[in-house]
């Protein structure tokens, strides 16, 4: 399967910017990068994804090197809402057959 | 636009009981997933389908069987429940995956199962 190596957890003040790595040597030049994150008692959500390079929406960025062995997801002011578990996943690109399949994550803890 | 519903939030079984976990997604998404969630640990797929009528085993099929026969539905059945099984399921649906576009795929709020 996919693997990525994400740190258990992590933490950050309120209102400073959050870089989350994680790496994904494995990965082909096809996949997709995706990250998700699941807030305490809920469902994950879509956070972001890319492919080669760097891409922003209204919630995060997503740095991807250049090798594409890494990314770091950057959350640019950090709040207490943000505290979840981070999710790095490349789904394995399979003629139609690809799978979501989540690792342990990245525990994101704010501090006030 | 409701996205995905789970049925039901909450369940207790006793052991060797069977039950059935609905999926239901209003997006017309051809990929379907269950997940289990054991306290403090990350998802883990159980089984999965690429459109109606295909299933297949996750990295956990053991114990559960899935059924695929409408596109917007897909079910999760637990033949003989047993105490491992207690944990929050989880059901997501998407497009297929490795396209540029569509590529977010959307969870329901989770079943907590408990079997005693």
């Amino acid at each position: 399967d996919a693997k990525t190596t994400q740190p258990n957890s992590m933490e950050s003040n309120e209102e400073e910017p959050v870089h989350l790595p994680c790496n994904h040597s494995t990965i082909s030049g096809t996949d997709y990068i995706h990250w998700y994150r699941q807030l305490p008692s809920q469902g994950p959500e879509y956070v972001i994804h890319g492919l080669t390079s760097n891409v922003n929406n209204r919630m995060a960025s997503l740095a991807i090197a250049e090798d594409r062995k890494s990314s770091t997801l950057i959350l640019h002011r950090a709040t207490l809402r943000d505290a979840a578990v981070y999710y790095c996943i490349w789904p394995r690109t399979n003629f139609g057959n690809e799978k979501l399949t989540f690792g342990t994550g990245t525990r994101l803890t704010i501090i006030p | 636009n409701a996205g995905v519903t789970q049925t039901p939030k909450f369940r207790v079984l006793k052991t060797g009981q069977s039950m059935t976990l609905l999926c239901a997604q209003d997006m017309n998404h051809e990929y379907m997933y269950w997940y289990r969630q054991d306290p403090g640990m990350g998802l883990r797929l159980i089984h999965y389908s690429v459109g109606e009528g295909t299933t297949a085993k996750g990295e956990v099929p053991d114990g559960y069987n899935v059924s695929r026969l409408k596109k917007q539905n897909f079910l999760l059945g637990l033949e003989s429940a047993a105490p491992s099984q207690t944990s929050v399921y989880f059901c997501a649906s998407s497009y297929p995956l490795g396209q540029a576009m569509n590529t977010e795929a959307f969870f329901g709020q989770g079943t907590r199962l408990t079997v005693v």
